[in-house]
């Protein structure tokens, strides 16, 4: 049971829209920042939004963030089935003293 | 090229030990937080430790805690991960990733070295 509450799964048609949630607490989403990864099938991770909503260079505007309260929210837009992939959030806790990691969110393109 | 490289992955015991490495290349490693992270055969992604770019600081999950060691040698461009008393659930493949941004921001990652603890 992670720290960090993703849905186990979501799934939309090619073209509309998605948007994945990652609940926390105060010791870690309340009070530090998150950042979303996307895990294509076999392969490491790819951060797409880093401090809540910011996008690495490289990364679409397809791709967004959000946060409010200890909540944080991944949206992305314009589905493509290349966006197939298992999403994460992450974020500090200051608590532990220790990253955390969602439990992951797999997205499915119909 | 920035680059991470993982190495050191093997089939060990339980009990046994194991130390990962993780070769930094296209980048100043030395200016960097790194993190180790970890992920079980079909399961999620599992946040293990990081050290501050002079090694002066370090965090561990508590799932590894007192077993395993995080460390750096900044004039090899290294960082490492020495896992003693391993047991069946530290069976994963261990990623090993750059920090460029606050509160865990990993921008770069390695292909992962894999960790099968096993009688």
């Amino acid at each position: 049971q992670s720290v960090l509450t993703q849905p186990p799964s979501v799934s939309a048609a090619p073209g509309q829209r998605v948007t994945i949630s990652c609940s926390g607490s105060t010791s870690n989403i309340g009070n530090n920042y998150v950042s979303w990864y996307q895990q294509l099938p076999g392969t490491a991770p790819r951060l797409l939004i880093h401090e809540d909503n910011k996008r690495p260079s490289g990364i679409p505007d397809r791709f967004s963030g959000s946060k409010s309260g200890t909540s944080a929210t991944l949206g992305i837009t314009g589905l493509q089935t290349g966006d197939e992939a298992d999403y994460y959030c992450v974020t500090w806790d200051s608590s532990l003293s220790a990253g955390l990691f969602g439990g992951g969110t797999k997205l499915t393109v119909l | 090229e920035v680059q991470l490289v993982e190495s050191g992955g093997d089939l060990v015991q339980p009990g046994g030990s194991l130390r990962l490495s993780c070769a930094a290349s296209g980048f100043t490693f030395s200016r960097y937080w790194m993190t180790w992270v970890r992920q079980a055969p079909g399961k999620g992604l599992e946040w293990v430790a990081n050290m501050i770019h002079d090694g002066s600081l370090i965090n561990y999950a508590e799932s590894v805690k007192g077993r395993f060691t995080i460390s750096r040698d900044n004039a090899k461009n290294s960082l490492y991960l020495q896992m003693n008393s391993l047991r069946a659930e530290d069976t994963a493949l261990y990623y090993c990733a750059r920090v460029s941004f606050e509160d865990e921001g990993m921008d770069v990652w390695g292909k992962g070295t894999t960790v099968t603890v096993s009688s």
